[in-house]
């Protein structure tokens, strides 16, 4: 069964410091999609990242990195030299080509405090 | 750049009435969807519809639920008789059909607040 993992209920950073949010996912599919979109306080959901399960090439987008692993089936997210504004709720998703309908399955998401 | 909007941005109702919840999905998106967040956890699947019927549905999705595409641009939900539980914001996502196209749009959300 589709599932996906966010360990990290809650991370405190101080501004400036790095930090790595994990996502580690179960399919059974070969085909499928991994996503990390952004809930600021204000509610809404930002999309971040889409990465296919063919493409396990790391990205990077400004302070923004991903590390796709299929080995252990897991998709992190690193921000580096964090910032107050980066305060969010970040969530990890799972679209499986198999269902037909590519409903995402949303991980339990980590709160990131940056203090300044 | 094209968006999926929401309305209301908020609701308070009472419990036991009736809410429709609206969205208007990307114009030329095929596949649409519903979640919700209920405060402080994950979002979750409600359905799928796509070709005006309902493609999946999950658990939550009960009897109470009905979505519509009345129109060629809205997409709503109704949630037939609230409960307290139904406390939540939802959000309508949409995107384009094809096997390529695997990122959904997602509106701002509506959060219901059911007294």
């Amino acid at each position: 069964a589709q599932k996906v993992t966010q360990a990290q209920t809650e991370i405190s950073v101080v501004e400036k410091e790095d930090v790595t949010l994990d996502c580690v996912y179960e399919t059974r599919d070969t085909t499928y999609y991994l996503f990390w979109y952004k809930q600021p306080p204000s509610g809404e959901l930002v999309f971040l990242i889409r990465r296919n399960s063919f493409d396990e090439q790391n990205e990077i987008s400004g302070r923004y990195s991903w590390n796709f692993q299929k080995s252990t089936s897991s998709f992190n997210f690193t921000i580096t030299a964090s910032q107050v504004v980066d305060s969010a709720v970040y969530f990890c998703a799972l679209s499986e080509l198999g269902t037909g309908t590519y409903k995402y399955i949303f991980g339990t998401g980590t709160r990131l405090k940056v203090l300044a | 750049e094209p968006e999926v909007t929401q309305t209301p941005s908020h609701q308070v109702t009472q419990m036991g009435q009736e809410v429709i919840l609206r969205c208007v999905p990307i114009s030329n998106h095929l596949y649409f969807y519903w979640y919700r967040q209920i405060l402080g956890q994950k979002v979750e699947f409600l359905v799928s519809f796509y070709n005006n019927e309902i493609s999946e549905k999950s658990e939550i999705f009960d009897d109470q639920f009905s979505v519509e595409r009345p129109d060629g641009s809205n997409f709503t939900l109704k949630i037939r008789s609230t409960k307290l539980e139904d406390s939540a914001m939802y959000f309508c996502a949409s995107r384009l059909e094809g096997l390529a196209e695997e990122t959904q749009y997602f509106g701002p959300g509506t959060r219901l607040l059911v007294l």
